[in-house]
């Protein structure tokens, strides 16, 4: 199957710090990444979608200007959490999907911990 | 509205019990696809399956199989012979065409499989 890496896997930075997450497909393009939320013991939330070379949809109530997402390249994306705080704290999952196949493939997820 | 709704949040069996993961749906759409999720404490999640709207045929694979019905808008999982490595979160998802392959997800199911 197709694979997706996220780095890093696991973050811990200071309040008012920005972080930068990467999501890449491995052996495919991406024309579409999204970007996903999960609080523990919840579903995943879907916080937005990039196309490549374009800019990022984001889902109502996510603040694009807290979450950047760049989606420079066919395979890769990245979300920065721009001025972290506590309450940003949460695994980050990423997904990927090339072309006009419907199954989204997702990376490992990313456990940020805002101090 | 589109939604998955997954009633059971968590069931626990002995192994090599069989186990059964229900799923039900809403869409108004005539084409859409319904996928299955494993999440295992690493927090990856890994596509099982997925099915689109005019195959409804079940399908198996080893102890997984799926009973898809569109009569009662229900996608259900079923493991056979359930193991101890079979414990994670499985998570029910839809994607609507046309929708740049956004997924809903269900709540989500936590199976336990003991020993």
């Amino acid at each position: 199957g197709a694979v997706v890496s996220q780095h890093p896997s696991r973050v811990i930075c200071k309040s008012g710090t920005s972080v930068k997450i990467e999501c890449r497909s491995l052996d495919f393009q991406a024309t579409t990444m999204f970007w996903y939320r999960q609080f523990p013991k919840q579903s995943l939330m879907l916080m937005a979608t990039s196309n490549e070379g374009s800019k990022a949809t984001y889902e109502q109530g996510v603040e694009k200007d807290k979450f950047l997402i760049n989606h420079a390249s066919l395979t890769l994306s990245t979300l920065t959490v721009t001025s972290a705080h506590p309450e940003d704290s949460s695994f980050y999952i990423c997904s990927a999907r090339g072309g006009r196949e419907e199954t989204q493939y997702f990376g490992p997820g990313t456990r940020l911990l805002v101090l | 509205a589109q939604k998955v709704t997954q009633a059971q949040t968590e069931i626990s069996v002995v192994e090599k019990e069989d186990v059964t993961l229900d799923c039900v749906y809403e869409t108004r759409d005539t084409t859409y696809y319904l996928f299955w999720y494993k999440q295992p404490p690493s927090g990856e999640l890994v596509f099982l399956i997925r099915r689109n709207s005019f195959d409804e045929q079940n399908e198996i694979s080893g102890r997984y199989s799926w009973n898809f019905q569109k009569s009662t808008s229900s996608f259900n999982f079923t493991i056979t012979a359930s193991q101890v490595v079979d414990s994670a979160v499985y998570f029910c998802a839809l994607s609507e065409y046309n929708q740049g392959g956004k997924l809903i997800f269900g709540q989500g199911t936590e199976l336990s499989v003991k020993p």
